[in-house]
């Protein structure tokens, strides 16, 4: 079944410590999206890479950078994670961008800060 | 902007009575409109989408929205609650893909 992975499930980090998370995708879309979702918060976007073009959401620290080598992966790296970055983060991708397309969402992972 | 308001943080209903969670959005253009759901410690699941045509949309699990442009309203029922439908839900309106806006949520109880 076509679908959107996102490994690890959980993750424990330590404060300072760089973490990267990992999405894949074996729907062909061209877009890619991360989210960060905190506890009982609604999904706040972080950025988008449409094809190999990067949209950084203005309001998204620098701490977060993310990376998309080719069409199926794409990393969220958090260079000096702090306590506040505890968080549930999503990807989901996008056939298309504008309109109505669907974004399909992965299982998310959670980070833990220690 | 657009923006979306889900009118109730929390619903609890009986196994087996209807549920409505309500949901009422913002835009100046002709917006698409999602409903999504998430169990816990689990990723966003589409329930069903309105992109402009009918305006009453059937979605999985037997969930159903209408669009009503007048009270620019966008409600989700199900005529018969399940255990299974305990989770989270989440009212989406976009204008563009990738300028989606997310309502605060709604957390539904199912009571035996």
């Amino acid at each position: 079944d076509a679908m959107v992975i996102q490994n690890p499930r959980y993750q424990v980090t330590q404060f300072g410590k760089p973490v990267t998370l990992s999405c894949s995708q074996t729907l062909n879309h061209n877009v890619m999206y991360w989210y960060q979702q905190k506890s009982s918060q609604a999904p706040k976007l972080l950025f988008h890479y449409y094809d190999k073009d990067f949209n950084n959401e203005a309001d998204t620290p620098d701490n977060f950078q993310s990376r998309r080598p080719n069409t199926s992966f794409c990393f969220l790296d958090i260079r000096s994670p702090g306590l506040g970055d505890a968080a549930m983060y999503l990807c989901a991708t996008s056939r298309d961008r504008g309109g109505p397309d669907t974004q399909y969402f992965g299982p998310g992972t959670r980070l833990t800060v220690l | 902007a657009q923006s979306v308001t889900q009118l109730d943080s929390h619903v609890s209903v009986s196994e087996g009575t209807p549920v409505l969670l309500r949901c009422n959005y913002s835009s100046s253009y002709s917006p698409s409109l999602f409903w999504y759901v998430q169990h816990p410690n689990k990723g966003l699941q589409l329930l069903l989408k309105y992109t402009s045509a009918a305006t009453l949309v059937k979605g999985i699990n037997g969930f159903e929205a209408e669009f009503k442009k007048s009270e620019t309203s966008f409600h989700l029922t199900k005529p018969s609650a399940h255990m299974s439908d305990a989770a989270e839900y989440f009212c989406v309106v976009s204008e563009s893909n990738n300028d989606m806006r997310f309502g605060a949520g709604t957390r539904l109880t199912v009571k035996p």
